[in-house]
């Protein structure tokens, strides 16, 4: 997990509630990713962002937000609007361009009540 | 559509035997591929990832993947199976820098190795 840290590790929300998940990475890498986690379904992407104050939606980005004002940090947001948020939520950098791998973070849990 | 898949749920193996993790793909283009690991409530690790060249490629804990192209194909393979192997893994494909350098995964595998 290093160098990528999420918080917090469990996440409680009631319904009608945003909640906002905290990523940050001291890898100075350019790239980072939001990733949402279902048993049985992989990964799906719902933001990205290549550079500071850019990003772009994934495949799944409806109901959630993000914010990259920094390069170590991109907040996610999930908000009201989305329909069924319990789910594993992962965060993941990388350098940005070319073949480099992606390094995650520990993950944060999200269970709505 | 670019796509992975990764056809078992669920391999079985025990302790001291090889075991192979199916992966194939489908995009357009040279790809580069990756296969990762996942203990329960953690993040993703990396293993090994092919990128160009020769299509055997070595990786962390003594895993290694074979790419071919014909079969599209990327198999996660260890000689000699550990019951700390035990985990789930995923095989992804990277798309273009014009693409957002998205990783896109299979569904995942869920090795278990006994002793």
């Amino acid at each position: 997990d290093g160098g990528i840290t999420q918080s917090p590790k469990y996440l409680f929300r009631k319904e009608g509630q945003n909640v906002t998940l905290s990523c940050e990475q001291n890898l100075n890498h350019d790239a980072m990713y939001w990733y949402r986690q279902d048993p049985g379904q992989g990964l799906r992407l719902i933001y990205y962002s290549q550079i500071v104050n850019d990003f772009q939606k994934g495949d799944i980005a409806e109901g959630y937000s993000v914010s990259r004002e920094k390069k170590e940090s991109f907040p996610l947001t999930v908000t009201s609007a989305q329909k069924n948020p319990t789910a594993f939520y992962l965060c993941a950098s990388s350098i940005g361009q070319g073949s480099g791998e992606q390094f995650f973070g520990p993950g944060t849990r999200l269970t709505v009540l | 559509a670019q796509s992975v898949a990764q056809p078992e749920d669920q391999v079985n193996v025990a302790e001291g035997n090889p075991l192979t993790v199916k992966c194939t793909y489908s995009v357009s283009g040279n790809p580069y591929l990756f296969w990762y690991v996942q203990y329960p409530n953690r993040g993703l690790q990396f293993l090994l990832k092919y990128i160009t060249g020769d299509n055997l490629v070595k990786g962390s804990y003594g895993f290694e993947a074979e790419f071919n192209k014909s079969q599209t194909s990327f198999h996660l393979k260890k000689p000699s199976a550990l019951v700390s192997d035990s985990a789930l893994y995923f095989c992804a494909v990277r798309l273009g820098y014009n693409q957002g350098g998205k990783l896109i995964f299979g569904q995942g595998t869920e090795l278990s190795v006994k002793p």
